[in-house]
């Protein structure tokens, strides 16, 4: 059965740098998300991408975070200068129509020290 | 605009006991729901959804779940809990005026007992 992938599984970085998570969503689908879950706490919508562009984003999508589809297979979020509180599990997710369910990768933990 | 609520963050049940945990969402178009289990350290894994048709819907490992428009809920059930049904469960809605986003509850963590 087709999966999103997400690579690394964890990610360990300083404040300040700059880390790029990738997602490999179903190859059929077209709609793709990033959400983000801070350590006991509820999963939270972050960005909507559609048609190679962003459909809906949330405030916590300032303009430090970046999302791009570079070669019609990834979709990756960036954040540029990263902060204590980016901590968090980030989640990819994808579905073929934005009614359907969405399959959920099984997230990169990223730890900024 | 959509939310959803959980009502209860923790829930202990006796292994074979009846689980019940609730949902309720408010939503400014017909919702799309979801039941999500999530197990220490691992992603999300989809346990039921209500899309249109039938309101009581089934899922993965027993568990069912109502869609009541009138109270605005959608609570999720087990006629007997297994100690494997121990972990972290998120109502979501989807609404699809919203770009397909999902909104998530907080959460409730079930603990089962043997």
């Amino acid at each position: 059965e087709p999966e999103v992938t997400q690579t690394p599984s964890h990610q360990v970085t300083q404040m300040g740098q700059e880390v790029i998570l990738r997602c490999v969503p179903i190859s059929n689908h077209l709609y793709f998300y990033w959400y983000r879950q801070i350590l006991g706490q509820k999963v939270e919508f972050l960005v909507s991408f559609y048609n190679n562009e962003i459909s809906e984003k949330s405030e916590i999508f300032d303009d430090q975070f970046s999302v791009e589809r570079p070669d019609g297979s990834n979709f990756t979020l960036k954040i540029r200068s990263t902060k204590l509180e980016d901590s968090a599990m980030y989640f990819c997710a994808s579905t073929r129509d934005k009614l359907y369910e969405q399959y959920f990768g099984p997230g990169t933990r990223l730890t900024v020290t | 605009a959509q939310s959803v609520t959980q009502l209860g963050s923790h829930v202990s049940v006796s292994e074979g006991a009846l689980v019940l945990l609730r949902c309720n969402y408010s939503s400014s178009v017909p919702p799309y729901l979801f039941w999500y289990v999530q197990y220490p350290n691992q992603g999300l894994q989809l346990l039921l959804k209500y899309t249109t048709g039938a309101t009581l819907v089934k899922g993965i490992n027993g568990f069912e779940a109502e869609f009541k428009k009138s109270e605005t809920s959608f609570h999720l059930t087990k006629p007997s809990a297994h100690m494997s049904d121990a972990a972290e469960y998120f109502c979501a809605v989807t609404g699809y005026t919203n770009a397909g986003k999902s909104t998530f509850g907080d959460g409730t963590t079930l603990t089962v007992k043997p």
